[in-house]
């Protein structure tokens, strides 16, 4: 069974830069895409990016001059990295993953989510 | 970009009901999308991708049709433990953009 455990720093100052991971548990980690999606509080889904194991990312264009992913095969690590944070970044983020090819791009596993604010 | 709408944002109906959510692309994404259930509190979960092919586990009540423009969520008989908010999502190419969601309540 597929498990995705993710982590990071809940509280940050607004201008502070946002830093989650998220740990791939079992199942293939190089034959997929690992997501990043947030949700602010009482709102909808937003989708912010996607990376592969050889690095090859996607990001929002709305959020692109701000995100960062990376991954680390060595352990089956993804991170997200969010600069300049404000109020306005406050919500759950989540981890998932993806097929690689089109037709199986659905988000089929998901992590906990990591509730992250930002308040002075 | 493709933008996703969703409608109607909210709706309440009786159990046993027969609910429709609706979901448009602004342009042809065939048949790549997916819908998901996020239960109060809860992580979204997938509940059918391809428009029309119900995840494993997913209730046979729940049922997706539509390609291209225009895609249709049907809950044939609604139960109490289907309270959720239900986000539509094109999947094809990036950006992967969520509809904004319907809510569904029971009367």
């Amino acid at each position: 069974q597929v498990q995705l455990q993710q982590w990071g720093a809940g509280l940050l100052q607004p201008s502070e830069t946002l830093s989650l991971t998220c740990a791939v548990y079992s199942g293939s980690f190089s034959g997929y895409y690992w997501s990043w999606i947030r949700q602010p509080p009482g709102k909808g889904l937003e989708w912010i990016g996607e990376i592969n194991h050889r690095g090859s990312t996607n990001y929002n264009p709305s959020l692109k001059s701000r995100v960062t992913m990376s991954v680390d095969t060595s352990q089956n690590h993804i991170s997200l990295k969010l600069s300049s944070v404000a109020a306005a970044d406050t919500g759950i983020y989540y981890c998932a993953r993806r097929g690689v090819v089109a037709a199986a791009g659905q988000l089929d596993y998901w992590g906990q989510g990591t509730l992250v604010t930002v308040s002075s | 970009d493709i933008q996703m709408t969703q409608s109607p944002s909210s709706l309440s109906a009786s159990a046993g009901d027969r609910v429709t959510i609706t979901c448009r692309a602004s342009q042809g994404i065939s048949n790549y999308l997916a819908w998901y259930q996020q239960k109060p509190g809860k992580v979204p979960e997938l509940l059918i991708y391809a428009a029309s092919t119900l995840q494993s586990g997913v209730p046979s009540r729940f049922s997706g049709s539509g390609s291209g423009t225009d895609f249709t969520l049907t809950i044939s008989s609604l139960q109490p433990e289907d309270v959720a908010t239900y986000y539509c999502q094109k999947y094809g190419s990036a950006p992967r953009t969520f509809g904004r969601g319907t809510k569904v309540e029971i009367k």
